[in-house]
């Protein structure tokens, strides 16, 4: 059994620049949801995908999107890159239910992304 | 509005002493309680949960609704017991974290 896996693992962006973030479920795992983790913060809630569809949202500005696809995979875009989006970006699966249902979710080691 | 709050953001104990993490809460309802833990070069993974009752290498956990409190404990704190510690909580939303508490055993 494969755990969740993210890529890249680093990455540097420019400030307005766009960048997409990369994630694989764990296997039998349906439910991927990401959060940020801004320097000496807990890690906070960006979304949830949930066969395909959003169905949870945090606190974050419509320029953080998402897509998650038929093998369950998925991916965060992020336009306009401001400095404060620099954070480590964890992706977290679940079997059905995800978060919400107070399923356990696994997490991946994240994508660190550095805004200059 | 929902809330977790770590007081201590470090927290240093000699090996063999007891260790108590703090955590309390601010949710409505009966939200469900986590502990995850992250140890250096690991990801975030989770210790325990409240609704297991079970102890995990050692730790155990009490949830206290009175005083909305959820405090990690360990009789003898090891080496290996060094690492990043978050409490969260849920209930039917997603999972909110508090900032996070890094415990350092010293030998």
């Amino acid at each position: 059994e494969t755990g969740v896996t993210q890529s890249p693992t680093h990455l540097i962006k420019t400030r307005g620049q766009q960048v997409t973030l990369r994630c694989s479920s764990q296997s039998g795992h349906n439910t991927v949801s990401w959060y940020q983790q801004a320097l000496g913060q807990g890690p906070q809630f960006i979304f949830q995908y949930y066969r395909e569809e959003e169905n949870g949202r945090g606190n974050f500005p419509p320029r953080f999107s998402g897509l998650q696809f038929p093998n369950y995979s998925s991916e965060l875009n992020v336009n306009a890159l401001e400095l404060d989006d620099s954070a480590l970006y964890l992706c977290a699966s679940s079997p059905s239910g995800g978060p919400f249902s107070g399923n356990t979710i696994y997490f991946g080691e994240g994508s660190w992304l550095t805004v200059v | 509005a929902q809330r977790v709050t770590q007081p201590e953001k470090l927290l240093s104990v000699f090996k063999g002493a007891p260790v108590e993490l703090k955590c309390n809460y601010s949710y409505s309802g009966s939200p469900e309680l986590f502990w995850y833990v992250q140890y250096s070069r690991q990801r975030l993974q989770l210790l325990l949960r409240h609704i297991s009752r079970e102890s995990i290498k050692g730790f155990t956990a009490d949830l206290n609704k009175g005083e909305t409190s959820f405090h990690l404990k360990k009789p003898f704190a090891q080496e290996e017991d060094s690492a990043m510690y978050y409490c969260a909580a849920s209930g039917n939303t997603p999972l909110v974290f508090g900032k996070g508490t890094r415990l350092s055993v010293i030998a």
